[in-house]
């Protein structure tokens, strides 16, 4: 099975600010055909979870273009480049190479 | 507007069973690939498993905590999931979401969820 470690747990920042969370896979998220499936979701207090980027870079419908996701292998990052207070909530990185499984959740929370 | 609505939840007993409903619309439901994820009070999200759509072979994929437990089906008619949970636990008490893939990944849109309690 592929595990997924988050880091930080959790990341107080300023409105106005950046927010940046780290994933790490515990194997490459390459599949054969080229594609690397590693997506974030985002939880708000009492929501179900939506999805924000999907293979690795790419916004989902609806997403402000303040997300934004990156990396390679097995090192990925979201950034929220001015953090707003809709953003306060649990983001989760998630990859879909091999079955899924999900990152254990990073708490972004205002100062 | 894609609408999931999970159904079915509730209170059972250990060793108990349970069948939960997922009514899809806003959506070619046949051509998506539909999966359930629980989450456990308190706790992350743990995908339980998946069911292709048919011209991929219908397939279907449980991970390993419910597998041989749980059962996904799917009446791509009537635009429904469904997940069978025989021989429940404690530790399946969770919020049980059905999820819809319909080109970006396996879980583009989600449910509101349905709360699974499995307690003596």
């Amino acid at each position: 099975d592929i595990v997924m470690t988050q880091t930080p747990l959790s990341s107080p920042v300023t409105l106005g600010q950046p927010a940046s969370i780290s994933c790490r896979s515990s194997q490459s998220l390459l599949y054969s055909d080229g594609n690397t499936y590693l997506s974030w979701l985002q939880q708000r207090p009492g929501q179900p979870p939506r999805l924000l980027i999907y293979k690795i870079s790419n916004r989902f419908s609806g997403v402000p273009d303040r997300f934004s996701g990156s990396g390679a292998g097995t090192d990925f990052t979201l950034k929220i480049s001015r953090v707003e207070a809709e953003d306060v909530g649990v983001y989760y990185c998630m990859q879909a190479t091999q079955l899924l499984t999900f990152g254990g959740g990073t708490k972004v929370e205002i100062k | 507007e894609v609408q999931l609505v999970e159904s079915g939840g509730g209170l059972v007993k250990p060793g108990g069973s349970l069948r939960l409903s997922c009514a899809a619309s806003g959506f070619t439901f046949s051509n998506a690939w539909m999966s359930w994820v629980r989450q456990a009070p308190g706790k992350g999200l743990e995908w339980v498993g998946r069911i292709k759509r048919k011209i991929d072979g219908e397939t279907i994929d449980y991970a390993a905590p419910v597998s041989g437990r749980f059962t996904i089906s799917r009446d791509d008619l009537g635009n429904m999931l469904y997940l069978q949970m025989n021989s429940l636990k404690t530790e399946d008490t969770a919020v049980y979401y059905c999820t819809a893939g319909v080109g970006a990944t396996e879980v583009d849109f989600w449910g509101q969820g349905t709360l699974v309690s499995v307690s003596s």
